[in-house]
């Protein structure tokens, strides 16, 4: 069956701190590895990562993927309360399905 | 582009009742999935569409949800009848090609009591 585990399932820092996201998979056929940030309604796109050990960044948001491992994490530095939300990572690949997988989210609380 | 639009925003009926949830893609996405999310399971693929064609609904809970899309704007999820354990939030998501970047609608709360 495939499966996505995020860590930690929540999170609660003061502003300006770093966090370290953590997302490992396990899929049939892996395609991609994406990010979203969901805040009060629809989650939105962060990043999408298809190969290994490419740094995709944003800003103060960086992501990276190991293949071999299984993994991704998602950095935010220097943390803002605006960086409160649900941070989900889904994986493109299950079963020739085309559809995601999604993790069940890590919620980050940014405390001023 | 005005995004996926999802309607109604929040539902409340009564158990038993038919439900219609609705879905406008991105004009030009040729696929289109139906989501779920709860607390307990997090964001399910309940379903997905490729050029119209309903592609995957293994992730459909039971006969009583079915989910057409007549044309390439326009999609439905129906659940009859509902049950106390169907309220969620559904997502209804577009994408041009398969497993990248899909846009999220707003979703639909939906409850059933």
């Amino acid at each position: 069956e495939d499966k996505v585990v995020q860590s930690p399932l929540s999170l609660v820092v003061h502003e300006g701190d770093t966090v370290t996201l953590n997302c490992s998979y396990e899929v049939t056929n892996f395609r991609s590895l994406l990010w979203y940030k969901q805040e009060k309604k629809a989650p939105t796109f962060l990043f999408m990562l298809t190969s290994s050990g490419i740094e995709k960044k944003s800003g103060r948001l960086s992501s990276i993927l190991d293949k071999k491992e299984l993994f991704s994490i998602l950095n935010i530095t220097a943390t803002q309360t605006g960086d409160s939300a649900v941070y989900l990572c889904a994986v493109a690949g299950g079963g020739g399905a085309d559809g995601l997988t999604f993790g069940k989210g890590t919620h980050l609380i940014i405390q001023p | 582009d005005a995004g996926v639009i999802q309607s109604p925003r929040h539902e409340v009926t009564e158990m038993g009742q038919e439900v219609t949830l609705r879905c406008k893609p991105i004009s030009g996405h040729d696929y289109l999935f139906w989501y779920r999310q709860t607390m307990m399971r997090g964001l399910e693929l309940l379903i997905y569409f490729n050029n119209n064609v309903p592609i995957d609904d293994s992730g459909m809970p039971e006969d009583r949800f079915s989910a057409k899309m007549p044309n390439a704007s326009f999609s439905t999820l129906k659940i009859q009848p509902s049950e106390p354990r169907d309220s969620a939030v559904y997502f209804c998501a577009s994408s041009l090609g398969g497993e990248i970047e899909a846009f999220f609608g707003q979703g639909t709360r939906l409850t059933v009591v």
